[in-house]
C-alpha cells in the first residue's frame, strides 16, 4: 500500500534553530498539507499545497514557516527560529483530489524544542 | 471560526457492542466530511468519507450525514478491544483546500 513517508521520526533542536522537515507524498498524488498536533490537543490545520504554491494557510503559518516541493518528490516544512511552543508531531499528509477522497498522513516527526 | 466538535468521551462499550460517535460543524458550506481513526502516539488514519445526506457502510462502519443538522455520526458494529482509539471527525470546509478536525473522541472496548 503506498505510504507517505516523513524523515526524521524525532527531532531535537534548540531555541531559535532552524529546522527542516521532510515529506515524501504518495506519487500520483496532487494536494500536499502540513498539520501539528501538540500533545493532548486536537490535529491543526498549517497549510496546504497545490501545484507548487500555497492553496490555503491558518494563522498559525506566519513568516518563520515555509513550504517548499523542491524536486518531484519530496515536501519539506521549515520552520525558521524554533520556539518552545513550536514543540509538536508535524504531520505530512497527501491527497489525490484534495477534496472526497480524503488524506493520507505520514506517521509524522516529533520535534521538541528545548 | 469554522468549527468541528465532538464530545471527548471517553465513551466504554463492550466488546460487540454498537459504538456511537457524534460530530457537529459550523461551516454550512462544508460538502466532505471524514471519519480518521488515530492509535495513541500514531498518526490520523483515513475509516471513511461521506459527502451525500444519508448513510454510507463500510465493513463494521457506518457513516450517517445531516447536512440540514450540520451532523455526522459513526457507528462502528460488533466493536472489538482493537478498535479502542481516538476517532476524528473532520470536515472539507467549502473552498476545498483545508480539511479541520474535531478534538477527537476515545472510544474503549471492554473484553
Amino acid at each position: 500500500e503506498p505510504e507517505v513517508t516523513q524523515t526524521p521520526s524525532h527531532q531535537v533542536t534548540q531555541m531559535g534553530q532552524e529546522v527542516i522537515l521532510r515529506c515524501v507524498p504518495i506519487s500520483n498524488h496532487l494536494y500536499f498539507y502540513w498539520y501539528r498536533q501538540i500533545l493532548g490537543q486536537k490535529v491543526e490545520f498549517l497549510v496546504s499545497f497545490y501545484n507548487n504554491e500555497i492553496s490555503e494557510k491558518s494563522e498559525i503559518f506566519d513568516d518563520q514557516f515555509s513550504v517548499e516541493r523542491p524536486d518531484g518528490s519530496n515536501f519539506t516544512l521549515k520552520i525558521r527560529s524554533t520556539k518552545l511552543e513550536d514543540s509538536a508531531m508535524y504531520f505530512c499528509a497527501s491527497s489525490r483530489d484534495g477534496f472526497r477522497e480524503g488524506y493520507t498522513f505520514g506517521s509524522g516527526t516529533r520535534l521538541t524544542v528545548v | 471560526q469554522k468549527e468541528v466538535e465532538q464530545n471527548s468521551g471517553p465513551l466504554s462499550v463492550p466488546e460487540g457492542a454498537i459504538a456511537s460517535l457524534n460530530c457537529t460543524y459550523s461551516d454550512r458550506g462544508s460538502q466532505s466530511f471524514f471519519w480518521y481513526r488515530q492509535y495513541s502516539g500514531k498518526s490520523p488514519e483515513l475509516i471513511m468519507s461521506i459527502y451525500s445526506n444519508g448513510d454510507k457502510e463500510d465493513g463494521r462502519f457506518t457513516a450517517q450525514l445531516n447536512k440540514a443538522s450540520q451532523y455526522v455520526s459513526l457507528l462502528i458494529r460488533d466493536s472489538q478491544p482493537s478498535d479502542s482509539a481516538t476517532y476524528l471527525c473532520a470536515v472539507n470546509t467549502a473552498g476545498g483546500f483545508k480539511t479541520i478536525f474535531g478534538a477527537g473522541t476515545r472510544l474503549f472496548v471492554k473484553a
